[in-house]
Parts: structure tokens; C-alpha cells; sequence
């Protein structure tokens, strides 16, 4: 079992829709999370981080986190073209290490 | 500078061929982060560095990869005897934050140096 798991996509979303972005990682003393946006070619940039159970709003995104359940999820409101990309999930493992998932792949159709 | 750069942005080596990749940090910046991507993969952790010291090489693949920060500023990722499993973007980042929680402000990545053994 990986450490960090997403579902690699594509995930197909029409524009104005809601895409939903889901992450499950496997260390239960994890306490940090991130999702990460990554387009082609290009390096990751942090969207939103979250630490405590509940959702964090910022924008359009909405981060979501069951530290119960072990799941962390990202939620893109009114998907635009332009958030076609691929997105990581990133949990802290112990002090420095930041875990990665595969990174799920979206594409929102204009 | 404005941001991490990195150099060279793209490397072709031989197999068996040395390489360095270099690492410029945003300036100030107290951690130093290398991860390794591969094609349709996620960053995979390489090591990290609090200002000149290496606290965790824990992801080097091999003894073959090597990391510095001498200076607390500017690394070099050097891999030896290159290999063609070696292929991949290599990326690092920085933030302002030393310790735990280094990544609880925000790592700016550079843009990688994609590294292509042939």
C-alpha cells in the first residue's frame, strides 16, 4: 500500500461544474496536508494546506480533512479551463519528509 | 533572487556519465528540499537540508547521489555513474521555515532540471 494514494484520472469535469479531488494516506500520526497544483512542464504550487478535521475554504477551493478516515479531499467550485492540471496531495511524514501522491489529472471542458 | 532557480534546466547525460545539478534558494531561506520526478509520478523525497546541514538523505536512491549546501545557500545534487533509471525531473525547493514544520509556510519550488540518460 502506498503511503499516499489518488486516483491518477483524467478526471472529466464540464466548466462551471465542482470537481472533487479525494486522497487517502496511510500514516496515522500525519498531521499536515497539502494539495499542490502542477501543470505540464511546469513545477508545484502550493494551493491549500489544512491540519485540523473539517473543511478550510479559500477562494473557489475548499480542502476537506477526516483524520478519522485518513482522508483528505480538494474541492474546485465553478471549474474553470484554466484549473486543467494535475493535483498532488502531500502529507508530512516525521519532521522533513513530505510524502507525495501521483497526482490526479483534470480537465475541465469548456 | 526572485525565486529557486535551478540550472541547467535540461541535461542529457551518458550512461555511466557524472552530472550536478544546481540549486539557487530564494534568498534567506533556511530549508532546502531535492525530490525526484519521475514521469506520471509525484516529487519523491531525496534529502533536506537546514541551512549547511544535511538533517535527512533518508530518499537518495543510491550512493551514487550525493547533496550539499555548503554555504547554507546555493546546493548541487551531484549523481555519479549515471544510470538510465536516473531519468527524471529533478526539483528542489525552499522555504523560509527551519524545523518541524518546515513546510507549515509555504515551499516555493524551482523549475526542475529534467535529466535524460541515453
Amino acid at each position: 500500500q502506498k503511503e499516499v494514494e489518488q486516483n491518477s484520472g483524467p478526471l472529466s469535469v464540464p466548466e462551471g461544474a465542482i470537481a472533487s479531488l479525494n486522497c487517502t494516506y496511510s500514516d496515522r500520526v500525519s498531521q499536515s496536508f497539502f494539495w499542490y497544483r502542477q501543470y505540464s512542464g511546469k513545477s508545484p504550487e502550493l494551493i491549500m494546506s489544512i491540519y485540523s478535521n473539517g473543511d478550510k475554504e479559500d477562494g473557489r477551493f475548499t480542502a476537506q480533512l477526516n483524520k478519522a478516515s485518513q482522508y483528505v479531499s480538494l474541492l474546485i467550485r465553478d471549474s474553470q479551463p484554466s484549473d486543467s492540471a494535475t493535483y498532488l496531495c502531500a502529507v508530512k511524514s516525521g519532521t522533513y519528509k513530505y510524502i507525495f501522491g501521483t497526482g490526479t489529472r483534470l480537465k475541465v471542458l469548456a | 533572487g526572485a525565486g529557486v532557480s535551478q540550472s541547467p534546466r535540461y541535461k542529457v547525460a551518458k550512461r555511466g556519465q557524472d552530472v550536478a545539478l544546481r540549486c539557487d534558494p530564494i534568498s534567506g531561506h533556511v530549508s532546502l528540499f531535492w525530490y525526484q520526478q519521475a514521469l506520471g509520478q509525484g516529487p519523491e523525497f531525496l534529502t533536506y537540508f537546514q541551512n549547511e546541514a544535511q538533517l535527512d538523505k533518508s530518499g537518495l536512491p543510491s550512493d551514487r547521489f550525493f547533496a550539499e549546501r555548503p554555504e547554507g545557500s546555493v546546493s548541487t545534487l551531484k549523481i555519479q555513474r549515471t544510470q538510465q533509471e536516473d531519468s527524471a525531473v529533478y526539483l528542489c525547493a525552499s522555504s523560509l521555515v527551519a524545523g518541524q514544520g518546515a513546510w507549515d509556510t509555504e515551499a516555493f519550488f524551482g523549475q526542475g532540471t529534467r535529466l535524460t540518460v541515453v
